[in-house]
């Protein structure tokens, strides 16, 4: 079955620690994205891309790094420049047009 | 720009009742829209979905109305299970925003039994 693959579930890192989220996806969609959550908030775009090699700042992008080499990976990495690291991480997938999203299952970080 | 506004929750009924959530929204386009659910510890999963005015989605129940005279997006459903309890996202995409979404802040729905 296509889908998009979060992993880990579940990060657990230290303080000043680089930490890296991957994000697999075998729909053959164009476009990858990635989402920052915070409890009781909405959802807030860290990067985008819509094409291999080629990616956007969203509006928080600031402490992040992506990475887009192959059509089904986009890995996120979280570095120490990030103030606030802890939260739930969700990346997306979409085709071009107005399809909508497949989202994953989410990473939830904890920074400690 | 473009911005989704939800009415704020916790929503909370009782089995059976009926669920309205408000969903109002501004765009510089003409936006798709669409309702996203999310149960809990989760990824977000499409519910249903409009590209143009007065087409309707619906789905497990639920429906809403692209209505471009009001703005409006409302989800609806005539008789919530406990298993309706959620989050739930609306959300629009405009082909001058490179078609990414734009997600209002969520509202959480509780169903007691």
């Amino acid at each position: 079955d296509g889908g998009i693959t979060q992993s880990p579930k579940y990060l657990f890192r230290k303080e000043g620690q680089n930490v890296t989220l991957s994000c697999e996806q075998n729909l053959n969609h164009d476009a990858m994205y990635w989402y920052r959550q915070d409890p009781g908030q909405g959802l807030r775009l860290i990067y985008y891309s819509q094409i291999v090699n080629d990616f956007q700042k969203g509006d928080i992008a600031e402490g992040y790094s992506v990475s887009r080499e192959k059509k089904e990976s986009f890995p996120l990495t979280v570095t120490s420049a990030q103030k606030n690291p802890t939260a739930f991480y969700l990346c997306a997938s979409s085709m071009a047009g107005f399809y909508g999203y497949t989202f994953g299952s989410g990473t939830r970080l904890t920074v400690v | 720009g473009n911005s989704v506004t939800q009415m704020e929750g916790p929503v909370t009924l009782s089995e059976e009742a009926f669920l309205t959530i408000n969903c109002t929204y501004t765009a510089t386009g003409y936006p798709s829209l669409f309702w996203y659910v999310q149960y809990p510890g989760e990824g977000l999963q499409l519910l249903l979905k409009a590209t143009k005015a007065d087409d309707k989605g619906s789905n497990k129940g639920f429906e809403a109305t692209y209505r471009k005279e009001t703005t409006s997006f409302h989800l609806e459903k005539g008789s919530v299970q406990v298993s309706d309890s959620a989050v739930y996202f609306c959300a629009l995409s405009v082909m001058e925003y490179g078609n990414k979404l734009v997600f209002g802040a969520g509202t959480i729905l509780r169903v007691k039994s």
